[in-house]
């Protein structure tokens, strides 16, 4: 069973913290990762995706990916109380699927 | 349209009633997903087209499930015979590209099973 793991939470940090969010998966075939953000009652959005080992920035996303270690990490910098929501880790399954964890709840108090 | 469109929003449904839910994906995606969101946690795959072609129906949770895309456009996943354990959110996610994980999904279709 091809699984995709994450810390249910809630991760709570103060406004203009860095808030760490993590993942581990289990297919080692998985060649690509992905995180999405999901506002309560919304459907998920894509934030982030990294395909090969190391850190990649975008603005104020950091996405780390670890393939030896079977880990994907996101750090959110100057964390804003509109980045509370949902992040759903996702791991590109070897038949075009897309397997994701069940989500990482995350609250930024101003 | 410009995004995914799902429909109907809302279903509620009497145990043992069939219900249809149907996905108009972005024009020209080529590949097309059905994922079930029990509340509070993440989507679950239930099954992948490129196309008209269905090439992984692994997580269809039973043979109750059926989805389609005839043409390749708009698809349909139906359920038979509902039971309350079918209650979810079934959202709906269209992909220009099979080899990346950038989809974008629809509003999603809640159904409740009574």
């Amino acid at each position: 069973q091809k699984e995709v793991e994450q810390n249910s939470g809630p991760l709570s940090v103060p406004e203009g913290a860095i808030a760490s969010l993590n993942c581990t998966y289990s297919d080692r075939g998985s060649q690509s990762f992905f995180w999405y953000r999901q506002y309560s009652g919304k459907s998920p959005e894509l934030i982030m995706s990294i395909y090969s080992n190391g850190d990649k920035e975008d603005g104020r996303f950091t996405a780390q990916l670890n393939k030896a270690s079977q880990y994907v990490s996101l750090l959110i910098r100057d964390s804003q109380p509109s980045d509370s929501a949902t992040y759903l880790c996702a791991g590109g399954g070897s038949q075009g699927n897309l397997i994701f964890g069940k989500g990482t709840k995350l609250s930024v108090k101003p | 349209g410009a995004g995914v469109s799902q429909s109907p929003r809302y279903k509620v449904a009497k145990r043992g009633q069939d219900v249809a839910l149907r996905c108009d994906p972005i024009s020209g995606h080529v590949s097309l997903f059905w994922y079930q969101q029990a509340l509070g946690q993440g989507p679950e795959f239930l099954t992948y087209f490129q196309n008209e072609a269905q090439l992984d129906k692994s997580g269809l949770p039973s043979d109750r499930f059926f989805a389609e895309r005839p043409e390749g456009s708009v698809s349909t996943l139906k359920i038979q015979r509902t039971q309350q354990e079918d209650s979810a959110v079934y959202l709906c996610a269209s992909s220009a590209d099979r080899e990346t994980g950038e989809l974008f999904f629809g509003e999603g279709s809640r159904l409740t099973v009574l």
